[in-house]
């Protein structure tokens, strides 16, 4: 399963599939992009990060693609587990003389079904 | 998580009374930040700190003050809370140029 976008909020998988969820990000100044997790009455979670030198970084289950030409940021899960529903927020670190801040996308609500 | 404690974890409060929420790290980082979440809107940046007694605004700071007056304490006060001030507010830390930390939010109910 795939979302499209910010506007697209929901995403809905069958356990054992991949998913992907996608991300446009705003400043072409931007070098560096953090995916996190949020599930429910929890804080958001760090999964995986990437800076801009890089097109794709891998952890375990998980892909981060990065497009700089079109500022586009992409989060793979292999294997899509229940476990894995929750909230998927990308955000863009502007940089140390913006005191690192981040910007966060709208998120992307996943649902795994069994 | 990550060394992160916020309280109170749970508040309701009336109109107009000040609110003041704390944020503890036992990490040592040098960023601490506040943010508030709302159904759609995500998460936005209310204040920041990158040192004891240094502080910035983010994109929501109206209504909002900070204090961090070391390295491990980060508060954020309410002066008089307003009903558009509901919201569940979360704490976050981080060294520079590395992912932020997030604790596990207040949630802030103002009638």
């Amino acid at each position: 399963g795939e979302s499209v976008g910010l506007h697209l909020p929901t995403l809905s998988v069958q356990e054992g599939d991949n998913s992907i969820i996608n991300c446009a990000y705003s400043n072409s100044a931007s070098d560096y992009f953090i995916w996190y997790k949020q599930e429910s009455g929890k804080g958001p979670q760090f999964i995986i990060d990437i800076r801009s030198n890089m097109d794709k970084r891998q952890g375990q289950r998980v892909t981060v693609l990065l497009n700089k030409t079109v500022k586009h940021l992409s989060l793979q899960i292999a294997a899509t587990q229940p476990g894995d529903s929750a909230v998927y927020f990308c955000a863009e670190n502007m940089g140390e003389t913006s005191g690192s801040r981040l910007t966060f996308g709208e998120g992307t609500q996943l649902t795994v079904n069994p | 998580d990550a060394g992160i404690t916020q309280s109170p974890r749970h508040k309701v409060t009336e109109t107009g009374t000040p609110v003041t929420l704390r944020c503890h790290q036992t990490e040592n980082h040098r960023y601490m930040y506040w943010y508030r979440q709302d159904p759609g809107h995500g998460l936005r940046l209310i204040h920041y700190s990158y040192g004891v007694k240094d502080t910035d605004k983010g994109e929501v700071s109206d209504g909002y003050s900070v204090s961090r007056s070391k390295t491990e304490d980060f508060l954020l006060t309410l002066e008089s809370a307003t009903s558009s001030q509901t919201s569940v507010y979360f704490c976050a830390i981080s060294e520079a140029d590395q992912p932020q930390h997030f604790g596990d939010g207040t949630r802030l109910s103002i009638l």
